[in-house]
């Protein structure tokens, strides 16, 4: 079965950058995939950050960009800001089947 | 603008079938482009992926799920819902619905999520 996998936890400094990665068990991800990042605080359902690779959804800050580096997809923030605090899934789509990541728990400190 | 709202009970026993519903408002659930998804997270756990459905009946479950998941749609009353049966502790969770746009395949819209437990 498919794992997609995610840092357990990461770390940024106010107005620092940080990337999240998104990977594959066994195998590279790519567009193909069409790699998805959601953020997620306590009790709230997921907002929808990037599809698509590199899209940004609707209202979501420019400081948050989706990208393929190496053979993993990546979600990096430029400008962390406090309440970037959350934890944040990617998703990949594999034919009919929706495969999320075990998720990155993000602190800014 | 589409909004998603789930609903059914908050505790199922064990050995039981787990039914909840998704009320579609704000958009048709009659929709080419979105497939209406079911998506759960354990207490302290990450997301995970239970099953879509399209407007028309066509189905795609979790592997890990496939066994005991029934998707279903109900466009006269633009709500979809699912059923999951054998229930233990373990399918204890917060349970979303989600539409997926087929375009990007992104889960563009989520209801608020409904919590279940499973206990005696």
């Amino acid at each position: 079965q498919t794992v997609v996998t995610q840092e357990p936890s990461s770390s940024v400094s106010p107005g620092g950058t940080v990337t999240l990665t998104c990977g594959l068990s066994s195998g590279s991800v790519s567009s193909r995939y069409y790699p998805s990042w959601y953020q997620q605080t306590p009790g709230q359902a997921p907002r929808t950050l990037i599809y698509s690779t590199n899209s940004r959804s609707s209202g979501v800050p420019d400081r948050f960009s989706g990208s393929i580096i190496g053979n993993k997809a990546a979600l990096t923030i430029t400008g962390a800001q406090a309440d970037d605090e959350s934890h944040y899934y990617c998703v990949l789509y594999m034919g009919s089947d929706v495969v999320f990541g075990g998720g990155t728990k993000l602190t800014v400190l | 603008q589409l909004q998603l709202q789930e609903s059914g009970p908050r505790l199922v026993k064990p050995s039981e079938t787990l039914s909840l519903t998704c009320t579609v408002s704000g958009a048709s659930i009659i929709d080419y482009t979105h497939y209406w998804v079911w998506i759960r997270q354990p207490p302290g756990e990450g997301l995970e992926w239970i099953g879509s459905i399209y407007y028309s009946g066509g189905t795609y479950y979790s592997p890990s799920l496939k066994s005991r998941v029934t998707l279903s749609v109900d466009t006269t009353k633009r709500r979809f819902s699912m059923k999951l049966s054998s229930v233990t502790a373990t399918d204890t969770a917060v349970y979303f619905c989600a539409t997926q746009y087929s375009g990007t395949w992104a889960l563009d819209h989520w209801g608020q999520g409904t919590r279940v437990s499973v206990s005696s």
